[in-house]
């Protein structure tokens, strides 16, 4: 499986950041799969954004919840990720992943290249 | 929610040395702790997931061990390609995956 982001590199503070990830190698409808999104802060550690689980079960970082929605797009086999209201703060890079939940077990064990997404008017 | 500390936060070491990170979780997570390696300017790789299970394709100088609380990840001996930020990532608390804020180990 290859996973590669995609979306506009610069974003003005109070728009929304849209990003798409590609899937390659499997489908994006595939059972039991948590298609995910990771952020890092320039310099900083990793924060995880959302998951979209079975293409309709979803799940948010409660710290982002209010402004982030997550789906997938089964016809063109990518996942995407909507980020409302930006600030400066949400500049960073964002990874797409992917966590095949085995048996229970969660791990990132395939993710994106990465896309610095930079807030600014 | 589920803090994650890391110690230390840098390190340098020589190759060939044995690296030992730890990592504590705020509360009991079982075993449900993973590790990723990142080098600079790349995406994270797992290593190790459920505290001690080597990822497929990952060198056996690389392992981890603990449980409940307090975690050890370890490279027996440091190559000069292990040069990275390692990072542990807790999924006890789902769906809320939180990691840790990182080990960077460097050459001496």
């Amino acid at each position: 499986v290859q996973l590669q982001e995609s979306g506009p590199g610069l974003v003005k503070p109070s728009q929304t950041l849209s990003l798409t990830c590609n899937v390659s190698g499997d489908s994006v409808i595939r059972g039991g799969y948590y298609w995910s999104w990771i952020r890092q802060h320039p310099g900083k550690g990793l924060e995880w954004i959302a998951s979209i689980y079975n293409s309709d079960s979803t799940y948010y970082n409660p710290s982002l919840k209010s402004r982030v929605s997550i789906s997938v797009d089964p016809s063109k086999n990518q996942f995407s990720l909507k980020l409302t209201s930006v600030t400066a703060a949400d500049t960073a890079v964002y990874f797409c992943a992917k966590d095949p939940a085995y048996g229970g077990t969660h791990y990132f064990d395939c993710w994106g290249q990465g896309t610095l997404v930079t807030v600014s008017s | 929610d589920i803090q994650m500390t890391q110690s230390p936060s840098s390190l340098s070491a020589s190759v060939g040395d044995r690296v030992t990170i730890t990592c504590q979780a705020s509360q009991d997570i079982s075993n449900y702790l993973n590790w990723y390696q990142q080098k600079p300017g790349e995406a994270p790789n797992l290593l190790i997931y459920d505290a001690s299970n080597l990822e497929a394709g990952v060198p056996s100088r690389f392992s981890g061990s603990g449980s409940g609380t307090d975690f050890t990840f370890t490279i027996s001996s440091l190559q000069p390609e292990d040069i990275a930020t390692y990072y542990c990532q807790q999924y006890d608390d789902l769906p809320l995956f939180t990691f840790g804020p990182g080990t960077k180990v460097d050459l001496k």
